[in-house]
């Protein structure tokens, strides 16, 4: 029963490289999210996708892209990092829109740094 | 001024103590509210959730929500070494394009010392 899954658990970049990060989640739910989370500012919403195909920019989309080509996996792209994207990154998952009683459930997260 | 505001801590206290957690928020429109519990190194995971204003009782943990006061709390009674983790508080309600944004706190650390 592994829930969500995101890969890898660390990485370490240099300025201006691309690289992808994965999410997958085996509980069928349609909405899927990424967040960031650093100190003193909580989780932010990147971006998000409510199914199959769909993704919408959340509150700090700038310098991320996404796709949801299959229900179970959604992708976080950054094109050109930066140091100011050093974060640990939090895929979620929720069977609709994550109201109280529609939980998202998180993966374990990402730890990137930028050099 | 943020929409949720939540106090970072960190807060100490001994095991058995009652452990009182706190957020304020500005967004009348918010309608679930909820808590999540965060262990070093792990995504968040659903604590509890209110819908509206009133308490909400689960084991050790109490969740209340004053609607009027835009201020939510969770309370923990008999607090244990494994209650140690960040608390973050999180809010529901406002649509955008269909979505219903969910906002977080920066989340309380919390360590409950034996």
């Amino acid at each position: 029963n592994a829930g969500v899954t995101q890969t890898p658990k660390f990485r370490v970049l240099k300025t201006g490289q691309s690289m992808t990060l994965l999410c997958a989640q085996d509980m069928n739910h349609e909405y899927m999210y990424w967040y960031r989370q650093d100190p003193g500012m909580g989780l932010r919403l990147i971006h998000y996708s409510v199914g199959e195909g769909t993704t919408a920019k959340g509150e700090v989309p700038d310098g991320y892209n996404v796709s949801r080509l299959k229900k179970q996996n959604f992708l976080l792209g950054l094109e050109s990092a930066a140091p100011s994207q050093t974060s640990v990154y939090f895929c979620a998952s929720s069977y609709l829109t994550g109201g109280g009683n529609q939980p998202q459930h998180f993966g374990d997260g990402t730890r990137l740094s930028i050099l | 001024q943020k929409e949720v505001e939540q106090d970072p801590g960190p807060l100490s206290v001994p095991e058995g103590a009652i452990v009182s957690l706190n957020c304020t928020y500005s967004n009348s429109a918010f309608q679930y509210f909820m808590w999540y519990r965060q262990y070093s190194r792990k995504g968040p995971e659903l604590l509890m959730y209110t819908y509206s204003s009133g308490n909400k009782e689960d084991g050790r943990f109490t969740a209340q929500v004053d609607k009027s006061s835009k201020y939510i709390s969770l309370f923990i009674r008999d607090s244990q070494p494994s209650d140690s983790a960040t608390y973050l508080c999180a809010m529901s309600g406002v649509t955008s394009g269909g979505y219903n944004k969910l906002i977080f706190g920066a989340g309380t650390r919390l360590a409950v010392h034996p």
